[in-house]
């Protein structure tokens, strides 16, 4: 079991620029969740997917941000025109479909700064 | 909406003494509730979850949760403290019907000491 892997781990960007994010879920999951997680905060989620669908977005994906598992495997989350607020730890998650019940395990995450 | 709290920002517990992490959840019905631990610079890991039935969850590294339906509380508890147990502590609700996502509390810093 290799776990959820995500990369890079680190980003450090100018503002205005564009950045994507790359998560390989575990082999057998086909839900894949993306959450951002600030200083003193838990992980706020973002949206998900089943398979290669997105069903659900937060209000917290603004219009720059898109995410896409075009073959139901890995996602990649993709920020355009980067603001300092976009500054976060970005956590990918990935499950078996267990309804609501499933549990997720979780990435080590992307460090993003925006400067 | 659901939501979570997390009433202490840390926790402190001397080696060997049992260690309680506080979490309420508000949510509409019934709860699904989870706990996760962050280790620094790691992912988040899963502790335990309760879905139904008892009340008393025992889950990794000898962690244990109770549901308090009454008191709306799924508090974390452990008999005895390692230092190894240092780290942050997030419980995460979702309601039983619906398809709203997990909810994350603020985190707990449990710091253990020698």
């Amino acid at each position: 079991d290799t776990g959820v892997s995500q990369d890079p781990r680190h980003k450090i960007t100018k503002r205005g620029q564009n950045v994507t994010f790359r998560c390989d879920p575990i082999s057998e999951h086909n839900r894949l969740y993306w959450y951002r997680q600030t200083l003193g905060q838990g992980p706020e989620f973002l949206t998900y997917f089943q398979n290669e669908a997105q069903l659900e977005k937060s209000r917290l994906l603004s219009d720059r941000f898109s995410a896409e598992r075009p073959k139901g495997s890995f996602s990649t989350l993709e920020i355009q025109r980067t603001e300092q607020g976009d500054s976060a730890m970005y956590l990918c998650a990935s499950s078996l479909d267990l309804g609501l019940t499933d549990t997720q395990y979780f990435g080590p995450g992307t460090r993003l700064t925006v400067l | 909406a659901q939501s979570v709290a997390q009433p202490e920002d840390q926790v402190n517990v001397a080696e060997g003494n049992p260690l309680t992490v506080k979490c309420t959840y508000s949510v509409s019905g019934n709860p699904y509730l989870f706990w996760y631990v962050q280790y620094p610079n790691r992912g988040l890991q899963f502790l335990l979850k309760y879905i139904t039935g008892d009340n008393l969850v025992k889950g990794s590294y000898g962690f244990e949760a109770e549901f308090n339906k009454s008191q709306t509380s799924f508090h974390l508890k452990k008999p005895s403290a390692l230092v190894s147990d240092s780290a942050l502590y997030f419980c995460a609700v979702r309601p039983q019907s619906g398809n709203t996502p997990l909810v994350f509390g603020k985190g707990t810093r449990l710091s253990v000491i020698a």
